[in-house]
C-alpha cells in the first residue's frame, strides 16, 4: 500500500524552526526525486524544495533559499525539511510529494504549519 | 519565473455536461504540464501529466490537450463526483522549478 505520512508540523513564533518528517513506504522512495509542496489552507498549491535520488541535486523556491533545508534518509525511506528562521508567510499546509513524469503523483495528507505570535 | 494562470477562475456546470478549464503559461513549457484535482479535505489528485497522459486511474472521461502556452482539460460528462478545485501545474528544467496556477472551482450549476 501507498502511503505518505508527513509529521511536525506545529505553531512556532517568527524566527522559530521547525523540523518536517515524511515516512513513506510501497512508493519505491529510493528510485524517485521527492518534494515538499505547500498549500495556504483555502488558498493555491506552491512547490517549496525538492532533491534527487541520492540528495546531491536540491532545489528551492526563492522565497525559502537559505532558510529551509531539504533532506532524505533512503534507508529509512524519509524525507525531511528543516526549516529555520520562519516567517508568518510559511504558514501553510506541508505535503510530501513523489515526482514523476515532471509531476506530482503520490501526496500526503500533509502536516500544518503555522507561524503566529 | 513561468506564470501559469488558470480560467476562469470558477466554472458552473450542470451534471452530464462538458466542462473544458483552460491554463495558459508565461511562456513555453512545452508539454511538461500536469493537472490535479483537489476535493476538499483532501490532497490534491494527478489526472494528467505530460499535457495529455492520464495518470493511473484517471477516468477517460477527462482529457488533457495543448502545449506551448495553451492547454486545455476538458471533463466530457461531468459526474457528481467530479465537482472540486482543478489546478494545472508547469514543470522547467533549469533551474528546476515546478508551478502552479491558481485554480478553477467547479461547481454544480
Amino acid at each position: 500500500e501507498v502511503q505518505l505520512l508527513e509529521s511536525g508540523g506545529g505553531l512556532v513564533q517568527p524566527g522559530g524552526s521547525l523540523r518536517l518528517s515524511c515516512a513513506a513506504s510501497g512508493i519505491s522512495f529510493s528510485s524517485y526525486w521527492m518534494s515538499w509542496v505547500r498549500q495556504v489552507p483555502g488558498k493555491g498549491l506552491q512547490w517549496v524544495a525538492n532533491m534527487n535520488q541520492n540528495g546531491g541535486e536540491k532545489y528551492y523556491v526563492d522565497s525559502v533559499k537559505g532558510r529551509f533545508t531539504i533532506s532524505r534518509d533512503n534507508a529509512k525511506e524519509s524525507l525531511y525539511l528543516q526549516m529555520n528562521s520562519l516567517r508568518v508567510e510559511d504558514t501553510a499546509l506541508y505535503y510530501c510529494v513523489r515526482e514523476a513524469h515532471s509531476s506530482f503523483d503520490y501526496w500526503g495528507q500533509g502536516t500544518l504549519v503555522t507561524v503566529s505570535s | 519565473e513561468i506564470v501559469m494562470t488558470q480560467s476562469p477562475a470558477t466554472l458552473s456546470v450542470s451534471p452530464g455536461e462538458r466542462a473544458i478549464l483552460s491554463c495558459r503559461a508565461s511562456q513555453s513549457v512545452s508539454s511538461n504540464l500536469a493537472w490535479y484535482q483537489q476535493k476538499p479535505g483532501q490532497a490534491p489528485r494527478l489526472l494528467i501529466y505530460g499535457a495529455s497522459t492520464r495518470a493511473a486511474g484517471t477516468p477517460a472521461r477527462f482529457s488533457g490537450s495543448g502545449s506551448g502556452t495553451e492547454f486545455t482539460l476538458t471533463i466530457s460528462s461531468l459526474q457528481s463526483e467530479d465537482f472540486a478545485v482543478y489546478y494545472c501545474q508547469q514543470y522547467k528544467n533549469w533551474p528546476p522549478m515546478y508551478t502552479f496556477g491558481q485554480g478553477t472551482k467547479l461547481e454544480i450549476k
